[in-house]
């Protein structure tokens, strides 16, 4: 079955770490464009991070310096380790990908809850 | 680089047929032909409904269409249902020199 299950979230205080995780199953995750999109409580859809089928990163103002994308062929997982974490940082976390279509993500993960707060 | 602008909220009955508008730039929606569609139940991971503009995943009901026409670009529902009440968020390739992909700030739809 194809399908992203997202993990890792949680209660942090700001300027903590926490590192999430998308375990990938039906395809590899080493040669895929993977995103990383998260949601604040009550809010709309930010685009994250994202990493491009040959490697390379692109990240969004908001998180550039802090946060960083990564993907483990071994464990077929990608990741997002976050850094310096603030309140606003506190939002659902999704990965997707786009499985069957170009330039839109038609496979989500179910997301993951992360909450920055003392 | 700012939200695409959509309306905050929408309505009909069901039957009727309601349109959203994504505002963006020549720099995302004007520059390309790869604007998407989410709809998003409370609770739930965004679910893809239109690509590419205008195109249908599978599984997708006709009843939802997409067009674009300068920096503007609209979904169409029509023959609305109750399971339409949603949120629905647009979004759109932004270019290289950003971050690739920019979301609209997103318009609740109420089935009357």
């Amino acid at each position: 079955e194809v399908q992203l299950v997202e993990t890792g979230g949680g209660l942090i205080q700001p300027g903590g770490s926490l590192r999430l995780s998308c375990a990938v199953s039906g395809f590899t995750v080493s040669n895929n464009y993977m995103i990383w999109v998260r949601q604040a409580p009550g809010k709309g859809l930010e685009g994250v991070s994202v990493i491009y089928t040959g490697g390379g990163t692109n990240y969004a103002d908001s998180v550039k310096g802090r946060f960083t994308i990564s993907r483990d062929a071994s464990k077929n997982t990608l990741y997002l380790q976050m850094n310096s974490l603030r309140v606003e940082d506190t939002a659902v976390y999704y990965c997707a990908n786009p499985r069957t279509v170009m330039g839109a993500f038609d496979l989500w993960g179910q997301g993951t809850m992360v909450t920055v707060s003392s | 680089q700012s939200a695409l602008t959509q309306p905050p909220s929408a309505s009909g009955s069901p039957g009727q047929s309601v349109t959203i508008s994504c505002t963006g730039t020549s720099s995302d929606i004007g520059a390309y032909n790869y604007v998407s569609w989410y709809q998003q139940h409370p609770g739930k991971a965004p679910k893809l409904i239109i690509y590419e503009v205008s195109k249908r995943p599978s599984g997708v009901p006709d009843r939802f269409s997409g067009s674009k026409s300068g920096n503007t670009a609209s979904l169409t529902v029509s023959g609305l249902q109750a399971e339409d009440e949603a949120d629905y968020y647009c979004s759109s390739h932004a270019g290289s020199n950003n971050f690739p992909y920019i979301f609209g700030t997103g318009t609740k739809v109420t089935v009357l």
